[in-house]
């Protein structure tokens, strides 16, 4: 049962500390997101790729977080520093080419004290 | 910039009972339309995909329909289960880089 995977599945954490997220996307598929989901904002996109390539990044504050995919088996988010306001759901989405359906990951919930 | 509108924001139900849930958008200049539900604390399940060609999905309890020119999505759900329970996001994709998600409809189906 092909499906994205997400580690950590929580993250607690102390404000300046580096976080790293992680993603393995569903094989086959070329396009990876980073979404973030808080109560107040919603659905935010954070960072896409296309075949490994970063297409957009312009919905992530770029003096802290960064993304990356160094193979196309993984996806990986960092925050460093980390705030308190970064708390909130980090979500992976992986993409068919062909069909352009998304497929979540169940979500890394970080909390940055 | 396209704008997505789900509504009711919250709905309850009796078990057994059809109903629709309702997602408008603004742009008509869509690639395809995606329905998800969001159990709690868990992940984006997704449900039905429209193409941007096509009117309608169907899967299982489940009926989507897709009209362009007037902005608007509707999930049908025949015969509601408890376990229907969850909340409802639809998502229009206007290009290879971005998902556009509404604010999703909470359904509660009572037994």
């Amino acid at each position: 049962d092909a499906r994205v995977t997400q580690t950590p599945r929580h993250k607690v954490t102390e404000m300046g500390q580096e976080v790293t997220m992680r993603c393995q996307p569903i094989l086959g598929h070329n396009t990876v997101f980073w979404y973030r989901q808080t109560m107040m904002q919603g659905l935010e996109l954070l960072a896409y790729f296309r075949n490994r390539a970063p297409l957009d990044d312009s919905g992530m504050p770029k003096d802290r977080f960064s993304a990356e995919m160094p193979d196309a088996t993984l996806a990986t988010l960092k925050i460093q520093p980390s705030e308190p306001r970064d708390s909130a759901v980090y979500f992976c989405a992986s993409g068919s080419a062909y069909t352009g359906e998304l497929f979540f990951g169940e979500g890394s919930r970080l909390t940055v004290l | 910039k396209q704008e997505v509108t789900q509504i009711p924001a919250a709905l309850s139900v009796p078990e057994g009972e059809n109903l629709v849930l309702n997602c408008s958008f603004t742009d008509s200049a869509i690639y395809n339309l995606q329905w998800f539900r969001q159990d709690p604390g868990k992940g984006l399940t997704s449900l039905l995909l429209i193409q941007s060609s096509q009117r309608e999905q169907t899967s299982g309890r489940l009926n989507a329909s897709l009209d362009k020119s007037s902005g608007r999505s509707t999930l049908y759900i025949a015969a509601s289960q408890p376990g229907d329970s969850a909340t409802y996001l639809c998502a229009l994709r206007t290009g290879a880089n971005n998902l556009f998600f509404g604010t999703g409809t909470r359904l509660t189906v009572i037994p």
